[in-house]
């Protein structure tokens, strides 16, 4: 398991419904990132943690976007009342220290339906 | 960062070099050149990167021009499995920053048998 791992690789929610996303960096990454990917499109930034520390939320589309990263390894990007815009592949990437090339996983698809 | 621009699509032979242009034309001195690629269902996964000088490593080389306004990426002999959409990113390469990779549209390498 030396790479970084999201879960679920897919999730159907009907629209409305809260959602949780994870995703399990690689030991000992510093710096942790989601990215939001719409189909045909390239990924976007939507947020960025340091350790536990989140640096960076300016990419979030809207505050029913939250993530977390309590203990500074696992991250959970949760999705409120989800919409059918929110349907995408949401990436979440770690790198060993900031500046770093980062890494990504393979993507949890959401579908709103 | 700067923004980089890249055909929408280019076809390779098998066997071929693949010879991927990138323009930044506003690449500015503190920032680096990154390209990774995504295949398809895949998360993007790093290539290479560079700041002035040419890289070589098992995937790929990169050449930038002297002065920094474009670059190439090289994959010396594609084979079907490098069809993917390949991104050229320019990024501050600040190790005590988490800068983010912003991606553009990518340039989707087919190649054919």
């Amino acid at each position: 398991g030396a790479g970084v791992s999201q879960s679920p690789r897919y999730k159907v929610a009907k629209r409305g419904q809260d959602v949780a996303l994870r995703c399990d960096p690689i030991s000992g990454h510093v710096s942790l990132f989601w990215y939001q990917q719409a189909l045909g499109q390239g990924p976007e930034f939507l947020t960025y943690f340091q350790n536990e520390a989140q640096l960076d939320k300016s990419g979030l589309p809207s505050d029913r976007f939250f993530a977390e990263r309590p203990e500074g390894s696992v991250s959970t990007l949760k999705i409120q009342r989800t919409q059918q815009e929110d349907s995408a592949v949401y990436l979440c990437a770690s790198s060993l220290l900031p500046g770093r090339s980062p890494f990504f996983g393979q993507g949890t698809r959401l579908t709103v339906v | 960062d700067a923004k980089t621009t890249q055909p929408t699509s280019m076809d390779c032979a098998e066997g071929r070099a693949a010879n991927l242009p990138c323009n930044h034309s506003t690449i500015s001195g503190n920032e680096y050149v990154y390209w990774y690629r995504q295949i398809h269902s895949q998360g993007p996964q790093y290539i290479i990167h560079g700041l002035k000088n040419n890289e070589t490593n098992e995937m790929a080389s990169l050449i930038i021009t002297e002065d920094r306004k474009s670059s190439t990426l090289i994959l010396p002999h594609a084979t079907l499995r490098d069809t993917a959409v390949y991104y050229c990113i320019v990024r501050v390469g600040n190790n005590n920053a988490g800068n983010m990779l912003t991606f553009g549209g990518g340039t989707r390498l087919m190649v054919k048998p």
